[in-house]
This record gives C-alpha cells, structure tokens and sequence, in this order.
C-alpha cells in the first residue's frame, strides 16, 4: 500500500482523556498536514510539516493539541484532556512541495475521534 | 467571513438533470483551485482543477473567474454515482488547501 495511513481508524475515549493519532505519509512527500473534519462542514486546516520542520499552525490548534513529525516520516497528533467538541474527524494528507499546487495532495481514510 | 464559501445544500435532482454549483474565495492571493468530492465517511478525493479558460472533463465542467473570485462546477447528465459532497477548494499562498464547507448532491432515479 503507497497510500496515506492512518491509525486509529475509530477511537471512542472519555472526556479528559488523552489521545494520539499516527500517519504515515507516502514515503516521498516530504509536506505533511493535518485536517479536521465535523460533520456538514468541510476539512478545516489544522497544521502542517515540511520535512520535520512544523510550519504553520491554525488557531484552532489549543494548547492541547500538539503535532510532531520527529524524522520528517510519520507524524502524531496528540490532543490531552479531551473534550466533546473534539469530536470529529482528523484527516492527514501529504504531497511534495512544488507539486501540491497543482492539486498533488493525497488524503488518509482519517481517524474518527469521539468523546463520550 | 470564511475564505471559501459555498452554495448551502442538499441538492436533490433526478438522473439525467444539469446541476450547478458555485463558489466564492476572498483570498485574491490564491494561487490554484480545486474541486473535490467526497462520500459518505471518506477522504476527499480530487475531482479536478479548475483555470481561468475554464475545463471540462467528461460530464464536468469547472470554471474560474478570478476578477470576481469565483469558481464553478457544472454536471451534465447527473448519474445516481455522482451522489457526494463537492468541496470547493483553494491552494493560498500559505502553502495549503482550504476548503468550502462543501455541497451535498443527491441524485434520484
């Protein structure tokens, strides 16, 4: 598979629990990001990497969340002391600078995050 | 305001309809245009770019207006299949996608 991964695909935690999602870019992209999904809305741009190198973040990214890419390979979304309004899902997309303008992302299945 | 704004749905129109939606982005640094589909529970996925001279793909046909900042996409023929939610979506200087809230089509036999 030279898709994107990701993992979990389904995660049901409580609230104030915290969790951590992984993605595995395709190997040769070297731009990685993030995206939140809730339901009726489009994708809403949570961060993203160049290589390791995290180089924009959204205002939506609380201080609870955090976002790594240690090796500029996969990346892990951490949210700490979840809430019910993280409820969503958390897409991941990769592409290579240069290409992604014309359109060369490619998107995860995502990991369907809910907070009971 | 959103950067990206779309026609509220659902649409619900019977097999064989024309079906138009259209798309407003306020960033006029944005530098590409996308439209993209998306079904039930799915990643979006690329349904195609969208320039200036306007293109068309089979039944689809995309359209960019940059003086106004718009973007439209235009189905011909409307086949039960293309039931899904059509994200408009803008590359920005930024260096990443934004997305409209997306438009839902229903297409009825």
């Amino acid at each position: 598979d030279t898709g994107v991964s990701q993992d979990p695909r389904h995660k049901i935690t409580k609230r104030g629990q915290n969790v951590t999602f992984r993605c595995d870019p395709i190997s040769e992209h070297n731009r990685l990001y993030w995206y939140r999904q809730t339901l009726g809305q489009g994708p809403e741009f949570l961060t993203y990497f160049q290589n390791e190198a995290q180089l924009e973040k959204s205002r939506l990214l609380s201080d609870r969340f955090s976002a790594e890419r240690p090796k500029g390979s996969f990346s892990t979304l951490e949210i700490q002391r979840t809430e019910q309004g993280d409820s969503a899902m958390y897409l991941c997309a990769s592409s290579s600078a240069g290409t992604d303008i014309v359109g060369g992302y490619t998107f995860g299945s995502g990991t369907r995050l809910t907070v009971v | 305001r959103k950067e990206v704004e779309q026609d509220p749905g659902p649409f619900n129109v019977p097999e064989g309809a024309t079906v138009a939606f259209n798309c407003t982005y306020s960033n006029s640094a944005s530098q590409s245009f996308f439209w993209y589909r998306q079904d039930c529970r799915k990643e979006p996925k690329l349904l195609m770019s969208v320039y200036s001279s306007g293109n068309e793909d089979g039944r689809f046909t995309a359209q960019l207006n940059r003086a106004s900042q718009y973007i439209s996409l235009l189905i011909r023929d409307s086949k039960l299949s293309d039931s899904a939610t059509y994200l408009c979506v803008v590359y920005n200087q930024g260096g990443k996608l934004i997305f409209g809230q997306g438009t839902e089509l229903s297409v009825k036999p």
